[in-house]
């Protein structure tokens, strides 16, 4: 089993400019996160989905759009990337266990700087 | 929505003794709280989680007590190692956690040798 795993691993953008980080997990969870973490900040939920064909906003949703279209990938997108999103995106993934309770998996990153 | 606070931000110890992490989360409707070790260049890892129903949970060196009345939670690490050292974040989150975390913002664990 991979785990999780993110892609790409590091990308530098200039002002304006779009991509999308793709997190895959094989280990056939229902629930998947983004996250991004900053200098002193912690980590912080950007969008999160309880499954196939759903998201949800989380705390710090603004500039971010994300698709869950497979239940094994969660792809999230910047529109038009300003220097506010330079940051280290986690995604993670879990699924219920003893009853509600989710651990969850996180991926290796995907470190975003945006010039 | 939910606020985590973590301190202090750093702490040093001496190799052997032990170190206390301290949360306070603001919603009392959460109920899953879990401890990520966070090591420089790395993903956060789960360490220890404890479920609101429960005061405290213990494993090996490392355990953690819940207080619901106070909303707050702690880490404890005893016998401290070298390999302790790194970034230590707490988390809350209603609904066990498939909702997301709402995190504190991490201490950092020096261990001196």
């Amino acid at each position: 089993n991979a785990g999780v795993t993110q892609t790409p691993k590091f990308r530098v953008l200039k002002t304006g400019q779009s991509m999308t980080l793709l997190c895959a997990q094989d280990m056939n969870h229902e629930y998947m996160y983004w996250y991004r973490q900053d200098p002193g900040m912690g980590l912080r939920l950007i969008h999160y989905s309880v499954g196939e064909g759903t998201t949800a906003k989380g705390e710090v949703p603004d500039g971010y759009n994300v698709s869950r279209l497979k239940k094994q990938n969660f792809l999230l997108g910047l529109e038009s990337a300003a220097p506010s999103q330079t940051s280290v995106y986690f995604c993670a993934s879990s699924s219920p266990r003893g009853g509600s309770y989710n651990e969850q998996f996180f991926g290796p990153g995907t470190r975003l700087t945006v010039l | 929505g939910e606020n985590v606070e973590q301190h202090p931000s750093t702490l040093s110890v001496q190799e052997g003794d032990s170190a206390v992490i301290k949360c306070t989360y603001s919603d009392s409707a959460s109920n899953y709280f879990p401890w990520y070790k966070q090591e420089l260049g790395k993903r956060p890892q789960l360490i220890i989680d404890i479920r609101s129903n429960v005061g405290e949970k213990k494993d090996q060196r490392i355990a953690v007590t819940l207080n619901k009345t106070a909303k707050h939670f702690s880490l404890h690490i005893t016998e401290t190692q070298p390999e302790d050292s790194a970034v230590y974040f707490c988390a809350a989150s209603m609904r066990g956690g498939a909702d997301g975390l709402t995190f504190g913002k991490g201490t950092h664990l020096i261990i001196q040798p």
